[in-house]
């Protein structure tokens, strides 16, 4: 089985610019979390998707926003960036149920805001 | 709101030493899971292991074992036999058992393992 990937890797951004960043969850998971790593803060979690709905979010500002497709794959935007949004973020797929919640991470990406 | 507090942000230990990360949270929930991840320099974060708040056995998987102290809040965890590729940062975090996927982490504990 496939792990979780996410693409790109690595990304340079401008202030003021637009970002998205795309996430591949494990076959037949249909829940795809989204978590900021930086040094400051931590790990804080953004938000879930499964089913193609948002299920459950963090404290982040409208500026952070995601999606979820059929196919489970999902994709987060992060508008107008700022330096700030400087980190890693990492994505984690799983069953989604309360039978099953072990969550499979990505490698994540590293985003610089410059 | 759920809180988990890592008190040691780094240790370090010789190879084959046993070490113990200390992890406490704070919750008004009766159940939920608990669980330690480690993070390696490729950045990948692995489950190591997990608990259920309503088993009162501790877990154990292979050289890693918990310590979980329910009315104390605390849930640490053991590293038997240490092994240079245990170094990592190591996270702890709490779970509520509603399906929906949210961990909340500590700030971690840098672990080294010296030769």
């Amino acid at each position: 089985k496939a792990g979780v990937t996410q693409t790109p890797r690595y990304l340079i951004k401008t202030r003021g610019q637009q970002v998205t960043l795309s996430c591949s969850p494990i076959s037949g998971h249909r829940s795809v979390s989204w978590y900021q790593q930086t040094p400051g803060q931590g790990l804080q979690f953004l938000f879930e998707y499964f089913s193609e709905t948002q299920r459950n979010k963090g404290n982040f500002p409208g500026r952070f926003s995601g999606r979820q497709f059929s196919n489970s794959r999902s994709e987060m935007n992060v508008s107008t960036l700022e330096l700030g949004d400087s980190a890693l973020y990492l994505c984690a797929s799983s069953e989604g149920t309360q039978r099953n919640t072990e969550a499979f991470f990505g490698q994540g990406t590293r985003l610089t805001v410059v | 709101a759920q809180t988990v507090t890592q008190s040691q942000p780094e240790m370090s230990v010789q190879e084959a030493e046993t070490v113990t990360l200390s992890c406490t949270y704070d919750t008004s929930e009766s159940n939920y899971y608990l669980f330690w991840y480690k993070q390696p320099p490729s950045r990948q974060m692995i489950l190591v292991i997990r608990q259920e708040a309503y088993k009162q056995q501790n877990a154990t998987e292979n050289r890693f074992s918990v310590n979980f102290q329910k009315a104390a809040k605390s849930f640490s965890l053991k590293i038997s036999d240490s092994q240079l590729g245990d170094t990592a940062m190591y996270f702890c975090a709490f779970m509520k058992p509603q399906g929906a996927q949210k961990l909340v982490f500590g700030q971690g504990t840098r672990l080294t393992i010296n030769p």
